[in-house]
């Protein structure tokens, strides 16, 4: 089974800055992905960013990168230049290789603040 | 445009009605899904579908049913067997394989009073 873990409920950030929102995992499969959604207040799920298990490379989506971290199950997504349309909840998520089942976490609700 | 379509955006069923979502795809993607959100949760699965005629379970099935007839439409049928139905129910849908990003509709919001 696998389990996703948002360990940041909010965060408050100021316009511009940069912002790191934390994700970890558990599975016991070798080969995975790992993707990033936004989902701002009108409620619809918007596809951000997606990391396989073996690729070496970070991703990178313009302003979104994902800080992956293979041996400490990790996949921090990072946003640099933050804006104000950023305020949404965001939502880690992963599936297994073969397997089209995407388990998500519990989300973190980020607020810009101008 | 293509993309996901899911309708109405509220709904509103007394208890003990079954009440059918609709969810129409114009991405002439294989696979579909069904997921249901609760307040300050993420999103789980209920079914998915990964070609016509054919669809699995998801981890909380238990008093929903799906249909998949035509590629483009997968219908999610909350029976009045399901305990808690009050959810915004989100409907996604993707190329097929593990490593392709879903696409989702703009939910709807169903309230069972």
């Amino acid at each position: 089974a696998q389990k996703i873990t948002q360990t940041q409920p909010g965060m408050f950030v100021q316009e511009k800055e940069a912002v790191t929102l934390d994700c970890t995992y558990d599975t016991s499969d070798q080969s995975y992905g790992l993707f990033w959604y936004k989902q701002p207040s009108s409620g619809e799920m918007i596809f951000l960013i997606y990391q396989g298990s073996y690729d070496e490379q970070n991703a990178t989506e313009g302003r979104y990168s994902l800080n992956f971290q293979k041996a400490r199950k990790s996949a921090n997504l990072v946003i640099s230049a933050s804006q104000l349309g950023d305020s949404a909840m965001y939502f880690c998520a992963m599936s297994p290789f073969g397997n089209e089942k995407l388990t998500f976490g519990t989300g973190t609700r980020l607020t810009i603040i101008p | 445009d293509g993309g996901i379509t899911q309708s109405p955006k509220y709904l509103f069923r007394k208890e003990g009605q079954n009440v059918t979502l609709s969810c129409e795809q114009n991405l002439n993607h294989d696979a579909m899904y069904w997921y249901r959100q609760d307040p300050g949760q993420g999103l789980r699965l209920i079914y998915y579908s990964q070609i016509v005629n054919d669809f699995q379970k998801g981890d909380i099935a238990e008093g929903y049913s799906v249909s998949r007839e035509k590629k483009e439409s997968f219908p999610l049928t909350v029976t009045s067997a399901q305990k808690n139905p009050t959810a915004f129910y989100l409907c996604a849908s993707s190329a097929g394989g593990a490593y392709y990003e879903q696409y989702f509709g703009p939910g709807t919001r169903l309230t069972v009073t």
